[in-house]
């Protein structure tokens, strides 16, 4: 069965400093999406970044980056350069068919 | 006009109330999806539209009854709920094949008293 784990409740981070959300996952499928979402206060789920089972490359988007390490079955996703705004629930996800499943998300808080 | 939108925001509900939420996606996406978020607890898949039909129930009680009358709209009819059923209910949108993101809305808060 497919499971994605995320083994920090919560993380603290200095504003302007890099920090790295983990991310495992558990699949037999070839092919399969990983993505981070992001949750504000406000719930809204917000894409930050998408990882294909197949591309060769880590992702980067902006600030984002996954470090996809395939044989280790790991996502993680690491935010540079902190902001205040960063503050949120974080979600690994993996698709896989039709369906998305969630790990347990991860509170970020940046300190000013 | 915002990819995903749910209706409403907020909504409390008596046990004995029938009340529905709606999504519609202005997307062009062909799979629609309800998620249920509980506190400290994962997000929860509920259902799976394709296409209209729905493909995913994931073994959710029957007082939560799914209508997808187009790609574009999905709705979740609530009847005789439970106060254990109060959550964010998000919606969310994507194409029906591959591997893409999925779209959510903003989320419906659901109180049950």
């Amino acid at each position: 069965a497919q499971k994605i784990t995320q083994t920090q409740p919560g993380m603290f981070v200095q504003e302007k400093e890099a920090v790295t959300l983990d991310c495992t996952y558990d699949t037999s499928d070839p092919s399969y999406g990983l993505f981070w979402y992001k949750q504000p206060s406000s719930g809204e789920m917000i894409f930050l970044i998408y990882q294909g089972s197949y591309d060769q490359q880590n992702a980067t988007e902006g600030r984002y980056s996954l470090n996809f390490q395939k044989a280790r079955k790991s996502a993680n996703l690491v935010i540079s350069a902190s902001q205040l705004g960063d503050s949120a629930m974080y979600f690994c996800a993996m698709r896989y068919g039709n369906k998305l499943v969630f790990g347990a998300g991860t509170i970020l808080r940046v300190k000013s | 006009e915002t990819g995903v939108t749910q209706t409403p925001r907020h909504l409390v509900m008596g046990m004995t109330n029938k009340k529905s939420l709606k999504c519609e996606q202005h997307l062009g996406h062909n799979a629609m999806y309800w998620y249920k978020q509980s506190a400290k607890k994962p997000l929860e898949l509920m259902f799976v539209y394709n296409f209209k039909e729905q493909t995913e129930n994931n073994s959710v009680p029957s007082r939560f009854s799914p209508e997808c009358p187009n790609s574009s709209h999905l709705f979740l009819h609530l009847h005789t709920l439970q106060p254990e059923d109060s959550a964010l209910y998000l919606c969310a949108s994507s194409q029906a094949s591959g591997t893409g993101e999925l779209f959510f809305g903003e989320g419906s808060r659901l109180t049950v008293l």
